[in-house]
């Protein structure tokens, strides 16, 4: 079976802090990884993606996301979050070029001030 | 820009109606995505066009939904005989090139079946 994972539904931070979300995946041969964030009432907004190369790629507003083939993560990361970074974060799978978009659950991060 | 375009953004339909959603993708994209997002299920995707032709539809309840784009500008997601269960948030989304990474979504139409 197929599958994206994050593990953390919710995530409550402060301002400042660091965060890390984690995503896991089960798919065989090559595949896009790829994280989207959803603030509230809004569509989904790209946020970062990798396929190979560096398994560091940057994102977005500070966000970076690292790729690890032995762990099978995509786990998304900021130094310092800011309180409009409160929203859904999806992780998604695409296998292989021209493929469909698999999402995980999404991770809902709150930022307190 | 104006991003991609759905309509209208929130339908009100009784159990047993008829329900059709818009999407106007963005301008020179070649794929176009529907997905369903609801609080249990999450983002279920549905169907996909590129350049215009059906490619993947495995997501689609095939009863009673279907999907259709007719022109590159617009696509339709048609509800027939809708159900509770059909009450969702449908997001249409579009892309350029093959990778299909870098998704581009629209606001959603809420669909509330009463």
């Amino acid at each position: 079976t197929q599958t994206v994972s994050q593990s953390d539904a919710h995530v409550t931070v402060f301002e400042g802090d660091s965060v890390e979300l984690r995503c896991n995946y089960s798919y065989g041969g090559s595949i896009y990884l790829s994280w989207y964030i959803q603030h509230h009432g809004r569509g989904l907004q790209f946020l970062l993606k990798y396929y190979s190369g560096n398994p560091v790629v940057q994102g977005v507003n500070g966000f970076e996301a690292e790729f690890s083939k032995s762990d099978s993560s995509f786990h998304l990361r900021k130094a310092s979050v800011h309180w409009s970074d409160s929203a859904v974060y999806f992780c998604a799978v695409s296998q292989g070029t021209g493929s469909k978009l698999s999402f995980g659950k999404g991770a809902k991060l709150t930022v307190s001030p | 820009n104006a991003g991609v375009i759905q309509t209208p953004r929130h339908k009100v339909t009784g159990k047993g109606q008829e329900a059709t959603l818009w999407c106007e993708p963005i301008s020179g994209h070649s794929a176009v995505f529907w997905y369903r997002q609801t609080i249990v299920q999450g983002l279920e995707f549905l169907t996909y066009f590129r350049n215009q032709a059906p490619i993947d539809d495995s997501g689609m309840p095939k009863e009673r939904f279907s999907a259709q784009m007719p022109n590159q500008s617009h696509s339709t997601l048609k509800i027939q005989s809708t159900q509770p269960q059909d009450s969702a948030v449908y997001l249409c989304a579009s892309s350029i090139g093959q990778s299909n990474t870098e998704v581009f979504f629209g606001k959603g139409t809420r669909l509330t079946v009463v």
